[in-house]
């Protein structure tokens, strides 16, 4: 079955780096997309970005931009997200999920089992 | 402040009917396919309804999906507790994908 299963919690400083992975597994990793979407605690789901398994190409939420790289290695169907300059209002759980796109997205499916990312001093 | 807007919440009763609005412009649900999300207290989303009006594999008929213009809405019939959950409808926005700001259903 389809299958997408992230690395673990991670307690960061502000300003230090995270990289959050996605292995993907039950389908052809390069035939679809995969897309970051983050939660704050208490609050709704924020879209940070796509990239294509395919082709690499990557396409993030204005207000990350500079702060945040999407990557894949396809020889191992692994998603990569890494976010730099963290600050507490990046506290969050994070998803990876599936991209179905044709030239756009058009949906979302399925889900990560989510990963916990806290920032704090 | 969500691109997407709906209710904050709803709520109805076991065995009835309740009906989710997402209200958008002509720049996301006007010219895109609309998604719908179930979120269980606890758990990652999981998607309801695609393409505005289509059930994945496993998805009850209970839960159906419409669009007209720049409108979407989620309906649930034959409500359960189990339904309990937090509804987001999300689509494609010129620049990037977006959420609404999500529904909390309660059944009473």
């Amino acid at each position: 079955q389809v299958q997408l299963v992230q690395s673990g919690a991670e307690v960061k400083k502000p300003g230090a780096s995270v990289k959050v992975s996605c292995k993907a597994s039950g389908y052809t990793f390069t035939s679809y997309g995969i897309s970051w979407v983050r939660q704050a605690p208490g609050q709704g789901l924020e879209w940070m970005g796509w990239i294509s398994a395919y082709n690499g190409n990557t396409n993030y939420a204005q207000k990350l931009q500079g702060r945040v790289t999407m990557t894949t290695d396809t020889s191992t169907s692994t998603a990569y997200m890494e976010l730099r300059s963290l600050r507490s209002d990046d506290t969050a759980v994070y998803y990876c999920a599936r991209v179905w796109y044709s030239i756009l997205p058009k949906r979302i499916d399925p889900w990560g089992q989510g990963t916990l990312v806290t920032v704090s001093s | 402040q969500s691109v997407l807007t709906q209710p904050p919440s709803v709520s109805a009763a076991p065995g009835q009917k309740v009906t989710i609005s997402c209200s958008g412009s002509s720049s996301n649900i006007g010219n895109n396919y609309v998604s719908w999300y179930q979120q269980l207290p606890g758990t990652a989303p999981k998607l309801l309804i695609y393409e505005n009006n289509k059930r994945p594999s496993g998805i009850p008929d209970r839960f159906s999906g419409s669009k007209s213009g720049t409108s979407a809405t989620l309906g649930i019939t034959g409500l359960q507790t189990g339904d309990e959950a937090d509804y987001y409808c999300g689509t494609w926005d010129s620049s990037g994908w977006v959420f609404g700001g999500g529904t909390k259903l309660t059944v009473l």
